[in-house]
């Protein structure tokens, strides 16, 4: 079963301009979370997404925002990208459930802010 | 306030010995607990969950949670070099979201490095 893919796995962007990342998750899981690891503040969530719903969101700035499609695909955005934006974008797609199962994460999006 | 602590490492432990990972947590609320594992370069995967205090075993993984604490733990029988990476603790704080939601909050992960 393919696992959770992610694209593009590298970027390299300039400061002021924006960013759109993808994610398909796992066959069967409409549950898709993303968040961010950098080597300061390590993993940070940043949203979760649930039939195309925004169940609950971390504390970032507006500048970041998702959307999840009916297929259960989500993208994710960032507005007016500064250089601390730097960072691995994971994805994560989960089966929803009354005992929620693990988290299968994606490979990831390294985005790079010049 | 951070909600979950681990202490950063490296963590040196050499070939066939235990390996203790420990985490702490803020929110009492908190009902389930995770550890992931990371290489580097690679994404974290799961490797032991726990809900219920006292001990979880799983081949050579042993979670260990006190909810009274606010501790979980991680052994690691036998370590072998294999085990080398960083090792994530995850707390589920979702119920503050409502039924369903699924938010975990990560510690910053112990380097575990096993020396042949």
């Amino acid at each position: 079963k393919a696992g959770v893919t992610q694209t593009p796995r590298y970027l390299i962007k300039t400061r002021g301009q924006q960013v759109t990342l993808s994610c398909s998750p796992i066959s069967g899981h409409r549950s898709v979370s993303w968040y961010q690891q950098t080597p300061g503040q390590g993993l940070q969530f940043l949203f979760e997404y649930f039939s195309e719903t925004q169940r609950n969101k971390g504390n970032f700035p507006g500048r970041f925002s998702g959307r999840q499609f009916s297929n259960s695909r989500s993208e994710m955005n960032v507005s007016t990208l500064e250089l601390g934006d730097s960072a691995l974008y994971l994805c994560a797609s989960r089966l929803a459930g009354a005992f929620a199962g693990e988290l299968f994460f994606g490979e990831g999006s390294r985005l790079t802010v010049l | 306030q951070k909600e979950v602590e681990q202490n950063s490492g490296p963590l040196s432990v050499p070939e066939g010995a235990i390996a203790s990972l420990n985490c702490t947590y803020s929110d009492r609320g908190s009902q389930s607990f995770f550890w992931y594992r990371q290489y580097s370069g690679k994404s974290p995967e799961l490797i032991m969950f726990i809900y219920s205090n006292g001990d979880k075993e799983d081949g050579r993984f042993t979670a260990q949670l006190n909810k009274a604490s606010q501790y979980v733990s991680l052994l690691i029988r036998d370590s072998q070099p294999s085990d080398s990476a960083t090792y994530l603790c995850a707390v589920n704080i979702g119920t503050r979201y409502g039924a369903g939601s699924y938010q975990l909050t990560f510690g910053k992960g112990t380097k575990l490095s096993v020396i042949p």
